[in-house]
């Protein structure tokens, strides 16, 4: 399977504790995002990466959230300190961009996050 | 501000008929606009998508209407399979070279029921 890839796909954690997922995107892939969906929404962008280079950030991503994508291929997101009102689904999407057409964005399953 | 909104939360259709999702949006910047189907505890699945110079697109089972004067679009499944039952998204990207170039903005989601 050569789809977008993410772990884990469900988190439990109390509040105040740190937490970590990991995404894997399609291999060819040169743009990476990260998106955060709560129940009866759609999904709201909270940043993307350009190969390596982080270039847009919501303003949904407070200073506990930060986001790598050290070596242009995985991406990591990081929240610190977590809040009740961080649970959610927490989706990975990747795309093949060049020029300035505009490409489908391909999904992870996500990380579904319960903060306790 | 919900700048793309789905005001249908749910949608019955009979297997075989036509299932016809709606989809309006505020800001004349959009030039992308795409279809996503999402099964409940997996990642939303891309299903077509249209570009603003266009007013139509079709695949297979699947033809979306974009009405640019309207801000309006419009997926089309023909005929209807109980395999459709899933929730559908709307997205709308800005392009490439604005800030927050390529991110999706989604709608809050349609929940499509094919009953046999």
């Amino acid at each position: 399977d050569t789809g977008v890839s993410q772990d884990p796909r469900h988190k439990i954690t109390k509040r105040g504790q740190n937490v970590t997922f990991r995404c894997d995107p399609i291999s060819e892939h040169n743009r990476l995002y990260w998106y955060r969906q709560t129940l009866g929404q759609g999904p709201e962008f909270l940043t993307y990466f350009q190969n390596e280079a982080q270039l847009e950030k919501s303003r949904l991503l407070s200073d506990r959230f930060s986001a790598e994508r050290p070596k242009g291929s995985f991406s990591t997101l990081e929240i610190q300190r977590t809040e009740q009102g961080d649970s959610a689904m927490y989706l990975c999407a990747s795309s093949l961009v060049s020029g300035l057409a505009s490409n489908e964005q391909f999904f992870g399953p996500g990380t579904r996050l319960t903060v306790l | 501000d919900q700048q793309v909104k789905q005001n249908s939360p749910s949608l019955s259709v009979q297997e075989g008929r036509i299932s016809i999702l709606n989809c309006d949006y505020t800001n004349s910047m959009f030039d992308y606009f795409l279809w996503y189907k999402k099964y409940p505890a997996e990642g939303p699945t891309f299903l077509i998508s249209i570009s603003s110079i266009k007013d139509k697109n079709e695949d297979g089972r699947f033809t979306v209407f974009l009405n640019k004067s309207a801000k309006h679009l419009s997926l089309h499944i023909v005929p209807s399979q109980p395999g459709d039952s899933a929730v559908y998204f709307c997205a709308a990207s800005f392009p490439n070279y604005m800030e927050y170039g390529n991110k999706l903005v989604f709608g809050a989601g349609t929940i499509l029921r094919v009953k046999s």
